[in-house]
């Protein structure tokens, strides 16, 4: 069965560089998580998306933008990176909101 | 402030045996809650969930019980194998207006052969 799929898997940015993650959900999922993980730490809840509108925002800093566009993919936009931005970001998905959302594989970013 | 609690880092149990993992929370408008298994550079794998309507559910070799009042629920794997070994969140949602999952810190399954 499809699964949700992230990209890239990994990638290495320097510090201030700007980086772009991929979530594409599984098909007919309409709702899009994005989590952050640090080492060590739990995920932590970034933003979501709702019918490609944003339906709830965590800790997510100014420096990161994110959408979901109309195919029902969505993009992770991270700005002026610096070294605390290294971590997995997971991206998950569901079909409508309010139940158990499947999760990808996750990207791991490293600044440096 | 955390509002999701795993307060057990790690539990190791024997092969064949129960295992139970303990979640708490505090925020009341919580009502669904989920299990997730997670290996190492993985992405969370979703196990179980329950809704606050319930006190229990059941899939397999997994069940979770919710008790409202105490603003608890556990994970009960009957019976434990190896491959059970990994680290399991527990995430609540309050889906009345709002779409996170706030996960808890999570506690690390060693299920020993």
């Amino acid at each position: 069965a499809a699964g949700v799929i992230q990209s890239p898997r990994h990638l290495i940015k320097e510090k201030r560089e700007t980086a772009t993650l991929k979530c594409y959900p599984i098909p007919r999922h309409d709702t899009v998580y994005w989590y952050q993980q640090g080492p060590g730490q739990d995920p932590q809840f970034l933003i979501s998306f709702y019918e490609k509108m944003q339906s709830d925002k965590g800790s997510i800093p100014d420096r990161f933008s994110a959408q979901q566009f109309s195919d029902y993919h969505s993009e992770l936009n991270m700005s002026s990176l610096e070294l605390g931005d290294s971590a997995l970001y997971f991206c998950a998905s569901s079909f409508g909101q309010g139940v158990g959302a499947f999760f990808g594989q996750g990207t791991r970013l490293t600044v440096v | 402030d955390q509002q999701v609690k795993q307060n057990s880092p790690s539990l190791s149990v024997q092969e064949g045996r129960i295992s139970i993992l303990n979640c708490d929370y505090t925020n009341s408008m919580f009502d669904y809650f989920l299990w997730y298994k997670k290996y190492p550079a993985e992405g969370p794998t979703f196990l179980i969930s329950i809704s606050s309507i319930k006190d229990k559910n059941e899939d397999g070799r997994f069940t979770v019980f919710l008790n409202k009042s105490a603003k608890h629920l556990s994970l009960h794997i009957v019976p434990s194998q190896p491959g059970d070994s990994a680290v399991y969140f527990c995430a609540a949602s309050a889906t009345s207006g709002t779409y996170k999952y706030i996960f808890g810190t999570g506690t690390r399954l060693k299920v020993l052969a």
